[in-house]
């Protein structure tokens, strides 16, 4: 069974540009969690989506936002880009929404705004 | 707010030494409890979790983790610690009732084992 994935893998950017990465979770999964992990913060939570609507939402700017498909496929897009936002962007995918489900983690987008 | 704290952001032990990660949590009310480990180059995986029953809980590779409410902890040991074992570890809590699955993670911490 394929696991998480996400593209791209790598990204550079420039401050002011906007950015789109994607996630494809795992086969029959559902639900779709989207986290950013820098050094300073740590891993910080930013949106969750299910059925295509999204469920539940971090505190981030609203330059943050995401969207399902169908296919529960995600992505999620930020503008306006800043240098703050370099980080590594986790996707994760479960069953359904709720805490017993485990959630099951991608590679990553290593995202890089200079 | 919630929040997560790992007291110890690298450990640096020998090969069978025993292992003892902390993590607090700050939240008044129920909770779920988490541990996550990052191998070098691997996906960011589940080690164990506590939902509610037994507090000493059991994961994979020989971890297991011991919830104390009254000290608000959740932490991660392993008797005898294998080469292999070098990765970050992470803790994360998630308030039971909330909506969706939303994870609030400790900082992490890094151990390194010595052959």
């Amino acid at each position: 069974k394929a696991g998480v994935t996400q593209t791209p893998r790598y990204l550079i950017k420039t401050r002011g540009q906007q950015v789109t990465l994607s996630c494809s979770p795992i086969s029959g999964h559902r639900s779709v969690s989207w986290y950013q992990q820098t050094p300073g913060q740590g891993l910080q939570f930013l949106f969750e989506y299910f059925s295509e609507t999204q469920r539940n939402k971090g505190n981030f700017p609203g330059r943050f936002s995401g969207r399902q498909f169908s296919n529960s496929r995600s992505e999620m897009n930020v503008s306006t880009l800043e240098l703050g936002d370099s980080a590594l962007y986790l996707c994760a995918s479960s069953l359904a929404v709720g805490i017993t489900n485990e959630q099951f983690f991608g590679p990553g987008t290593r995202l890089t705004v200079l | 707010a919630q929040s997560v704290s790992q007291h110890n952001h690298h450990v640096i032990l020998s090969e069978a030494a025993s292992l003892e990660l902390g993590c607090n949590y700050s939240y008044g009310g129920t909770v779920n409890l988490f541990w996550y480990v990052q191998y070098p180059g691997q996906h960011l995986q589940l080690l164990l979790k506590y939902f509610s029953g037994d507090p000493l809980v059991k994961g994979i590779k020989g971890f297991e983790a011991e919830f104390i409410k009254s000290k608000f902890s959740f932490n991660l040991r392993k008797p005898s610690v294998q080469w292999s074992d070098t990765a970050e570890y992470f803790c994360a809590v998630n308030a039971r009732g909330q909506a969706g699955t939303a994870l609030i993670f400790g900082k992490g911490t890094t151990l390194s084992v010595s052959s």
